[in-house]
């Protein structure tokens, strides 16, 4: 399968603890983004990488998230001292220009947090 | 102006029937506009997409309409069947930095 990979598909934590996502975007793909979804909403964005340059933040991501894209391949996000309200469908998405000329984004399956 | 608003929040057809999904947006920097499938458990998957240079745009059982002056685009499932029954979503990106902004989703019921 050569879509995008996340691991793991479900992380249950206790608040203040710390936690880290992978994803394996597609191979070709220079963009990787991460969005957050929580039940019944949309995905809102949180940051996204072009090759291993992180090129915009949310506000949403406080100074306790961090995401990094070493040589421009996988990426992690990492949750320091989770609280409750973190709980959400973590997902990831690697993107490639098209010839509608804008990034066609793909998503894989999601990280399930709960924090207890 | 970042908002996508859809309608409706929750949508019961027949098989068979078109149900049509319609979303809004302010900021007229959008200029792509797709439409995404989501299965419970699953992450997102790409339907179908349009630019605002044209107005319709039909790829297999789905299609969307798009007014630009109304700022307003929609789906239209035709032919729908039980295996359709899914949480659909609208997004707007613009060029300057392709994140997407997504509405609230319409979690569709394809009755057999």
């Amino acid at each position: 399968d050569t879509g995008v990979s996340q691991n793991p598909r479900h992380k249950i934590t206790k608040r203040g603890q710390n936690v880290t996502f992978r994803c394996d975007p597609i191979s070709e793909h220079n963009r990787l983004y991460w969005y957050r979804q929580t039940l019944g909403q949309g995905p809102e964005f949180l940051t996204y990488f072009q090759n291993e340059a992180q090129l915009e933040k949310s506000r949403l991501l406080s100074d306790r998230f961090s995401a990094e894209r070493p040589k421009g391949s996988f990426s992690t996000l990492e949750i320091q001292r989770t609280e409750q309200g973190d709980s959400a469908m973590y997902l990831c998405a690697s993107g490639r220009l098209t010839g509608m000329g804008t990034d066609t984004q793909y998503f894989g399956p999601g990280t399930r947090l709960t924090v207890l | 102006q970042q908002q996508v608003k859809q309608s409706p929040q929750s949508l019961i057809v027949q098989k068979g029937g078109i149900p049509i999904i319609n979303c809004a947006y302010e900021n007229t920097a959008f200029d792509y506009f797709p439409w995404y499938q989501q299965f419970p458990g699953k992450g997102p998957a790409l339907l179908i997409a349009i630019r605002p240079d044209v107005s319709e745009k039909k790829e297999g059982r789905f299609t969307i309409s798009f007014n630009k002056s109304a700022k307003q685009f929609s789906l239209h499932i035709m032919d729908s069947q039980p295996g359709d029954s899914a949480t659909y979503f609208c997004a707007a990106s613009m060029n300057s930095n392709y994140q997407l902004i997504w509405g609230a989703g319409t979690k569709l019921i394809i009755k057999p």
